[in-house]
This record gives C-alpha cells, structure tokens and sequence, in this order.
C-alpha cells in the first residue's frame, strides 16, 4: 500500500541491548515524526524531522534515543542499551509538512526483557 | 500536558449517531481542533480537523461552538468497526511545532 510502513512489527531485545526501529513514509512526505505509546496511554511526541533536517528532539527520554533521517526519506529510530522502561510502541508518522494531517504507521511494539 | 478534556469512556448503539464531546476552553485564535482515532493494534487515523466552521468528510462531522471552548465529533451512523480510542487535540497552525499532543482520549465502544 501506500501508507507509512514500519519495521519490524514486534521486536524483543534484552536489557542492554542496543535496537533499531525503521520508517518508510508515505512517498513525497517532508515531515517525519516518532511518537512513544506506553500502555494505556495516549501516543507522546519523540522528535521531529523536515526533509534530512531533524528540527525538534525535544522528546527524547535519554541519550540513549537516537534518530536520523540521512535521505530525507527513511528514518530510523535507535535506542542503545536498552532499559525496561522503553518497551513500548514506536510510532511514525509523516506528512506533506508540518501543519498537514499526519498519516501514522501500526508502529512497532518493543519489549525489552 | 493535553489542552482538551474528553470523557473516558463512551457507548453507543449499532447504527446510530455517536457524539463525542471535547472541551478545549484555552484555544488560542490560531489553533486547529483535530480529531483522530486509534483502533486496537493499529497507529492513529486522521478523521477530521476545522478551525472555526463545521466541517464534514466522508468519515465524520466536526461541530464547533461559536466561542470555540468546545466540540463535538458525529459519527452519524455507527458500526462496530468504529470501536476506538477518539482523541481530540488542537493545534497551532503555524510555528515551529508541528507535533500533536495526545490525550487519554474517549474510548467508544460501539455495541450491537
């Protein structure tokens, strides 16, 4: 389909393990942006990218959390050294730009053993 | 923190309008009322958003109160596939942030 993809769809790690999160956007969409559900919660904003130019980061709980978007299409989310408390579902979503509705994917559900 | 208020929960008959009230009372004159839903185990959908005048798209209607501290989303005729968490966010139109914030949102439960 057309609509944002994201990858894997679940993801098991153990604590201390590092993790990488992809998303493909919707084709020709400038704006990226990662959310963090926890259960029972309503999605929280993560960062923020416009084209290749990650603009907002100010969600991001740690150091650890790490996110690019090298072509300006692709992004992935990296967390290193991973806790308990980041399992949780990653959210992407895209947009033709920032004031557009936004297009999520299912996300992926990470759990951290 | 969200600046709307949304009942938790909700129900709601097979077949027949749901009205989902929001309360955003501090709005600012630039800020959007959207409105998105999640079904379990999928990413939020977009269904509408309006600034000032009610809107209407093929999924939903959006009523907004003149002074503009409140709204409501009308599913008009509701099926069980409408079973979701219903957030209702607002948003600057311009500047830097381009982020939503959710809330808890209104669990609606449609039932046969």
């Amino acid at each position: 389909g057309a609509g944002v993809s994201q990858s894997p769809r679940y993801k098991v790690a153990k604590r201390g393990q590092d993790v990488a999160l992809r998303c493909d956007p919707i084709s020709g969409h400038v704006s990226l942006f990662w959310y963090q559900q926890a259960l029972g919660q309503g999605p929280e904003f993560l960062t923020y990218f416009q084209n290749e130019a990650q603009l907002d980061k100010s969600g991001l709980p740690s150091d650890r959390f790490f996110a690019e978007r090298p072509e300006g299409s692709v992004s992935t989310l990296k967390i290193q050294r991973t806790q308990q408390e980041d399992s949780a579902v990653y959210l992407c979503a895209s947009s033709l730009d920032r004031h557009q509705p936004q297009h999520f994917g299912d996300g992926t559900r990470l759990s951290i053993l | 923190d969200a600046k709307t208020t949304q009942p938790p929960s909700m129900d709601c008959a097979e077949g027949r309008a749901a009205n989902l009230p929001c309360n955003h009372s501090t709005i600012s004159g630039n800020e959007y009322v959207y409105w998105y839903r999640q079904i379990h185990s999928q990413g939020p959908q977009y269904i509408i958003h309006g600034l000032k005048n009610n809107e209407t798209n093929e999924m939903a209607s959006l009523i907004i109160t003149e002074d503009r501290k409140s709204s409501t989303l009308i599913l008009p005729h509701a099926t069980l596939r409408d079973t979701a968490v219903y957030y209702c966010i607002v948003r600057a139109s311009g500047g830097s942030q381009g982020n939503l914030i959710f809330g808890k949102g209104t669990k609606l439960s449609v039932k046969p």
